[in-house]
Order: C-alpha cells, then sequence, then structure tokens
C-alpha cells in the first residue's frame, strides 16, 4: 500500500526553525515529483514547494521562497522541508503529496504534521 | 502567478440533490485542473484530474467538466458521505494554486 508518512511539526517560536520530513512507503519514491501543501486553521489550502524527481529542481510560493528549502533523499525514500525564519501566520497543517506522473495530479497524500508558530 | 476562483464558498443541499461547482483560471489552463474532496481533520482526497478524468475507485456521481479558463464540477445526486469541502487546483505551471473551497453542507 503506497503510503506518505509527515513528522517534525510542533510548537516554535516566531524567527525560529523546524524541518519537517515525509516518509514514503509502498511506490518508487524516486520516480515522482513531491510536493508540500498547507492548511491554516480554518482556511483552505496552499500549496507550498515541490521538487523534481532527482531533487534537481525546486519550486516555492511567494511565501515560502527565501525562508523554505525542500529536499529529498532518495535513498531513504524521504522528504523534507527545511523552515527557517518562522512567521506566526505560517501555522498551519502541512501535508505532503505525491504528483503522479501521468495524471499531474497530486494522488497520493500523507495525513499531515501541525506546525505552530507562537511566543 | 494563475490565480483560481471558486464558486460557491458555501452551498446548502439535500441528500439526493445534483450540485455544481464552479472554478475559474485567470489565464488558459488547458485542461490541467483537478478536484478534491476533503473531510475535517483528513487529507484531501482526489476525485477529478485532467478536468474530467474521474480518479480510480471514486463514485460516478461525481464529475467535472471544462477547459480553458472554465470548469465545473458536479454531484450528480449527494450522499450522506458527500458533504465535505471541495477544492479545485490548477497545475498547468507553479504555482499550483487551489481555489478557495466549497463547503457542502446538508440542507
Amino acid at each position: 500500500e503506497m503510503q506518505l508518512a509527515e513528522s517534525g511539526g510542533g510548537l516554535v517560536q516566531p524567527g525560529g526553525s523546524l524541518r519537517l520530513s515525509c516518509e514514503a512507503s509502498g511506490f518508487t519514491f524516486k520516480d515522482y515529483v513531491m510536493n508540500w501543501v498547507r492548511q491554516s486553521p480554518g482556511k483552505g489550502l496552499e500549496w507550498v514547494s515541490a521538487i523534481g524527481e532527482s531533487g534537481g529542481s525546486t519550486y516555492y510560493a511567494d511565501s515560502a521562497r527565501g525562508r523554505f528549502t525542500i529536499s529529498r533523499d532518495n535513498v531513504k525514500n524521504t522528504l523534507f522541508l527545511q523552515m527557517d525564519s518562522l512567521r506566526v501566520d505560517d501555522t498551519a497543517v502541512y501535508f505532503c503529496a505525491k504528483r503522479d506522473d501521468w495524471k499531474r495530479a497530486f494522488d497520493l497524500w500523507g495525513q499531515g504534521t501541525m506546525v505552530t508558530v507562537s511566543s | 502567478d494563475i490565480q483560481v476562483t471558486q464558486s460557491p464558498s458555501t452551498l446548502s443541499a439535500s441528500v439526493g440533490d445534483r450540485v455544481t461547482i464552479t472554478c475559474r483560471a485567470s489565464q488558459n489552463i488547458n485542461n490541467w485542473l483537478a478536484w478534491f474532496q476533503q473531510k475535517p481533520g483528513k487529507a484531501p482526497k482526489l476525485l477529478i484530474y485532467k478536468a474530467s478524468n474521474l480518479e480510480s475507485g471514486v463514485p460516478s456521481r461525481f464529475s467535472g467538466s471544462g477547459s480553458g479558463t472554465e470548469f465545473t464540477f458536479t454531484i450528480s445526486s449527494l450522499q450522506p458521505g458527500d458533504f465535505a469541502t471541495y477544492y479545485c487546483q490548477h497545475y498547468h505551471s507553479y504555482p499550483y494554486t487551489f481555489g478557495q473551497g466549497t463547503t457542502l453542507e446538508i440542507k
């Protein structure tokens, strides 16, 4: 069974850092573009970042560019999101999502990990 | 960046009703649009990809149509488990933006 499992969320002060992980299983991780999507409490979905299959290409939303870094380890089948200079408005559930090759849509999601930025 | 405008934000309906949600893109995205269902505390679930293709395992009462800038999502006969929030998302080019969401409520 294909699965994604996020971890690493928690409470952090404004200006702090956090590293999220997303462990993949049940599919050939290195063959797929991976994404991070977040959802602030009671709000809609916001695409945050994407990374190509080899890790050589990365893309960011304006809200993440310059503060967040997406990366992957294709040996450990794990996706990462390094979040620095965190702000209160980064508070959200962070989901990782797999992009299907042919559909190009996000066909597999993790359960999410909560990040709270507060003093 | 391509913006996606989804309407309505809330929809009240009854079991058995036919409902339609609209999504409009700020520029031509061909058919690079997906529809998701999200229930409270859960991850989004892909229902429709490439504007009109039904994801495997999704009931046929769900459908999508459109191309270019105008898209619609229809549930032909609402079932109790369909009351949830629905999102469209374009994936023509980064950033892949989502619509604002439509909450489907029981009338």
